[in-house]
């Protein structure tokens, strides 16, 4: 199994909601990310875990909590979004550094 | 701040012939570097890697050629088809130093024309 799930595929919330999204990898990779990617712009890292450990944060507010329950998941809690937080939410994954990252098909997220 | 970027945001190739994207990296660190191929609604798909210590490799129908002395990178993509339209994305890893980040370019649109 080389595929990155991702869930929901769509998601529209409105700034007071709390939703999550989710991710999910049986490749045994140790290494789990996510990105926020803006319409025609390259995808941008919000977080890294590395060994279930958070290992990178790129300075992302803190109305995005990410979670790794487990080898195999990753979560992106929401709470209290902005307008301008609406993107395509990507997750990726790999072994490790210096490996290519598989990447899901993204949840495409609206905030109203 | 150190950034990898495109020469060409959009390029326009007909059926058949051949495609070359450029992309430039000014991080001297980076040893390990990817293409990314991402259709409309979709997530970025692997394509090719390369490391530091080649300079060429090929894969089915793409060729990714590094340059470390002038910190250029390419992706060359034979008898170009309909399917191969998408952005392509050059992506960089400093393994030494990053911890797993990745820095993508800024993409360049292929349009195939039949």
């Amino acid at each position: 199994d080389t595929e990155v799930t991702q869930t929901p595929k769509h998601l529209v919330m409105g700034m007071t909601n709390k939703k999550s999204l989710k991710c999910e990898q049986h490749m045994g990779h140790r290494a789990m990310y996510w990105y926020k990617q803006k319409a025609k712009k390259p995808p941008e890292l919000m977080f890294v875990y590395s060994y279930e450990k958070l290992s990178i944060n790129e300075s992302v507010p803190s109305r995005f909590s990410p979670e790794c329950p487990n080898s195999s998941l990753l979560n992106l809690h929401l709470h209290a979004l902005q307008p301008e937080d609406s993107a395509l939410y990507l997750c990726a994954s790999s072994q490790g550094q210096g490996y290519e990252q598989f990447f899901g098909p993204g949840t495409r997220l609206t905030v109203l | 701040g150190e950034s990898v970027g495109l020469h060409l945001p959009t390029l326009s190739v007909q059926e058949g012939d051949n495609s070359i994207i450029n992309c430039a990296y000014s991080n001297s660190a980076s040893d390990y570097f990817i293409w990314y191929k991402q259709e409309s609604g979709k997530g970025p798909q692997f394509i090719i890697d390369i490391r530091s210590n080649m300079d060429k490799r090929q894969g089915q129908r793409v060729t990714v050629l590094l340059n470390k002395t002038v910190k250029h990178l390419s992706l060359q993509i034979a008898a170009t088809q309909p399917g191969d339209s998408a952005v392509y994305f050059c992506a960089e890893n400093p393994t030494a130093a990053a911890g797993n980040k990745l820095t993508f370019g800024g993409g360049t649109r292929v349009l195939v024309k039949p």
